[in-house]
């Protein structure tokens, strides 16, 4: 177990719509990455939050938006959903900004019709 | 060209190969290099992780990356049915502008066959 939890498990939504996905890992992982990986592919990067502050930001737009709270839980809102943004969404959780490397969740699958 | 390239496979062995999976990179400044396995609607799940070049092995398995060449492997000995999955390589520059942003490879399927 990696001590990362995900919800929901899975979503269906239709175009347009707006979407929250949640993460929470165990004590001490301060910094959560989130993950977009379609069907097939390996993760995509979308960004990182470290001690409730964005740190970096992959190839997303901004509809691609986060929080993370002060018990280093952290939130995925994608606003106006497109079909395009089906895929399973993964957090990974790691301890400081360090090399350390990052303990992933189980996902958020979503699907959008 | 991706960053990273990783053959998607499949790739189907017989129970008790060894097993060869490979990636190259065109990012020079990737220090950091990991192997994932991801079981089917699962999170991948760390398996091995190296900084720079060399070897690193753990049980029946052995990574090795060649910084020189861009390519980087990992070694299943004695391959098990349990070890069927898709194995995802992942690297990083390390705290490169702050946050250490990793690129995965698309993933290979391994299936191994009893």
């Amino acid at each position: 177990e990696t001590g990362v939890t995900q919800s929901p498990t899975h979503l269906i939504k239709t175009r347009g719509q707006q979407v929250t996905l949640r993460c929470s890992s165990q004590s001490g992982h301060n910094t959560v990455s989130w993950y977009q990986q379609a069907l097939g592919q390996g993760p995509q990067f979308i960004f990182q939050y470290y001690r409730e502050e964005e740190n970096g930001r992959g190839n997303f737009p901004p509809r691609f938006s986060g929080l993370q709270f002060p018990n280093y839980s952290s939130e995925l809102n994608v606003n106006a959903l497109e079909l395009d943004d089906s895929a399973l969404y993964l957090c990974a959780a790691q301890r400081d900004l360090t090399g350390e490397t990052q303990y992933f969740g189980p996902g958020t699958r979503l699907l959008v019709l | 060209q991706k960053e990273v390239e990783q053959d998607p496979g499949p790739l189907s062995v017989p129970e008790g190969a060894i097993v060869s999976l490979n990636c190259t990179y065109s990012n020079s400044a990737f220090q950091y290099f990991m192997w994932y396995r991801q079981y089917s609607r699962k999170g991948p799940e760390l398996l091995m992780y190296t900084y720079s070049s060399g070897n690193k092995e753990d049980g029946r398995f052995t990574a090795q990356v060649d910084k020189s060449s861009k390519y980087i492997s990992l070694f299943i000995r004695d391959s098990q049915p349990s070890d069927s999955a898709t194995y995802l390589c992942a690297m990083s520059a390390g705290n490169s502008g702050g946050y250490q942003k990793v690129t995965f490879g698309t993933g290979t399927k391994l299936q191994v066959i009893p």
